[in-house]
């Protein structure tokens, strides 16, 4: 079975400040990684994804995430934030045996909130 | 095009209406996805078509019947609703392949309310 846990519900950070929002994951082998961000009443847009090789992936909007084995993380970073990137953001995990499709499992979302 | 349309965007039904979602993408791709989501929950998956046939079904209530006429168009079909089916309906689309390693593309969704 694959799991992904986001433990903070809502992260603060200040303009200009880095950021950081944490995503932890199990699964049986080597896992394919997700970010997706969802602004208000909108779909998820995709951010980034690792599947194999360099640990640091870098996405769109500025954003990059670090994939560590040994602590089951894929941490999502930004070195400096904007307001406008306020929204909520899912990590999802996709045992790579799962099939041709993606049935992915999404954490809870954590709500980003950028302070003017 | 790399855009997933839907619609409506809103709809309002009651309990013993019919009615219809619609889903369409263009980008090729032959995995289709129906989500449905809660206010401030993740998404969770409904059923996946891949090369129009039903791939999975997570054990939804009938009362949803979703169909996929062709490689571009997947529809989910409601009927005898309850209140607590209200919520965003998402669908998706990604390429197929064998490593599945492709993310998805999702649509704005439908918001959803039964009364």
């Amino acid at each position: 079975a694959q799991s992904v846990a986001q433990p903070e519900d809502q992260v603060n950070v200040a303009e200009g400040n880095p950021l950081t929002v944490k995503c932890t994951y199990s699964v049986s082998g080597n896992p394919y990684l997700f970010w997706y961000v969802q602004y208000p009443n909108r779909g998820l847009q995709f951010l980034l994804k690792y599947i194999t090789g360099d640990n640091l992936v870098k996405g769109s909007y500025g954003f990059e995430a670090e994939f560590n084995k040994s602590q089951t993380s894929f941490h999502l970073k930004k070195p400096s934030a904007l307001v406008s990137d306020s929204a909520l953001y899912f990590c999802a995990v996709r045992d790579p045996r799962s099939g041709g499709y993606q049935k992915v499992t999404f954490g809870i979302g954590t709500k980003l909130q950028v302070i003017p | 095009d790399t855009e997933v349309t839907q619609t409506p965007k809103h709809l309002v039904m009651g309990m013993t209406n019919k009615k219809s979602l619609k889903c369409e993408q263009h980008m090729g791709h032959r995995a289709m996805y129906w989500y449905k989501q809660k206010a401030k929950k993740p998404p969770e998956l409904m059923f996946v078509y891949s090369y129009e046939k039903l791939s999975i079904n997570e054990s939804v209530p009938s009362r949803f019947s979703p169909e996929c006429p062709n490689s571009s168009l997947l529809n989910l079909h409601l009927h005898a609703l309850q209140p607590e089916d209200s919520a965003l309906y998402l669908c998706a689309s990604s390429p197929m392949g064998l490593a599945g390693n492709n993310e998805q593309f999702f649509g704005p969704g439908t918001r959803l309310t039964v009364l």
